[in-house]
């Protein structure tokens, strides 16, 4: 069955400081990976996608993330944090066939950024 | 081009009472998926509309529902309601047809609290 595991539930780091969080994926075909963020209180914002090709991946807010097959991993970096990068980050896997949409979601990694 | 919206942002209701959410997907998307976010279970699938049929539904109980109209806005239904269905639900959108490497946009949510 296809998964995502966040192995780290809380990260604290410091403004300035480099970034990555973890994400590994159990799925038996090639995988679509996403990686999500989430203010308190908001709903879910795409950083970045992969679905083929080069296997890192630039996204939004200077974030990048690099695709390993052979570790079945997706993890995704910053060279410096910002304080404005405190929030919750998800990692998922597209686990649709047949035509429909389906996104499986690890449990999420929470960033605090401390000053 | 306005995102995915979701209404009501917040309500209440007490147990046993039904309730409907509403979304209106991004212009010209006719995907819509549904997402169940608590702090116990994460965020977990409900399921996906494309051109007012369901094609895929996650593993819910029969009293959550839901339907898409023409317009490709899409409203789900919780019947009879039980505090465990206290929760964040997340309205997504995605252009083309076929999964699973579309990418997927999601609403800011609705809040339900279930007294």
């Amino acid at each position: 069955a296809q998964s995502v595991t966040q192995p780290d539930i809380h990260i604290t780091v410091s403004e300035g400081a480099s970034l990555e969080l973890r994400c590994n994926y159990s799925y038996g075909a090639t995988p679509y990976l996403f990686w999500y963020v989430q203010s308190p209180g908001q709903g879910l914002q795409l950083l970045l996608k992969y679905f083929s090709g080069d296997t890192l991946v630039q996204g939004i807010k200077g974030f990048e993330a690099e695709f390993k097959r052979s570790q079945s991993s997706f993890n995704l970096r910053k060279p410096s944090v910002h304080w404005s990068d405190a929030a919750e980050y998800f990692c998922a896997v597209g686990a649709g066939s047949g035509g429909y949409n389906k996104l499986i979601f690890g449990a999420g990694t929470r960033l605090a950024v401390h000053p | 081009k306005a995102g995915v919206t979701q209404t009501p942002r917040y309500l209440i209701k007490t147990r046993g009472q039904q309730v409907t959410l509403s979304c209106s997907p991004i212009s010209g998307h006719r995907s819509v998926s549904w997402y169940q976010q608590t702090p116990g279970q994460g965020l977990q699938f409900l399921f996906e509309y494309f051109s007012e049929t369901q094609r895929n539904k996650g593993n819910f109980p029969g009293r959550f529902s839901g339907r898409q109209f023409s317009n490709s806005r899409s409203e789900m239904n919780v019947s009879t309601l039980e505090l465990g269905d206290s929760a964040l639900y997340l309205c997504a959108s995605s252009l083309e047809a076929r999964g699973p490497g579309n990418t997927i946009y999601f609403g800011e949510g609705s809040w339900l609290t279930v007294v």
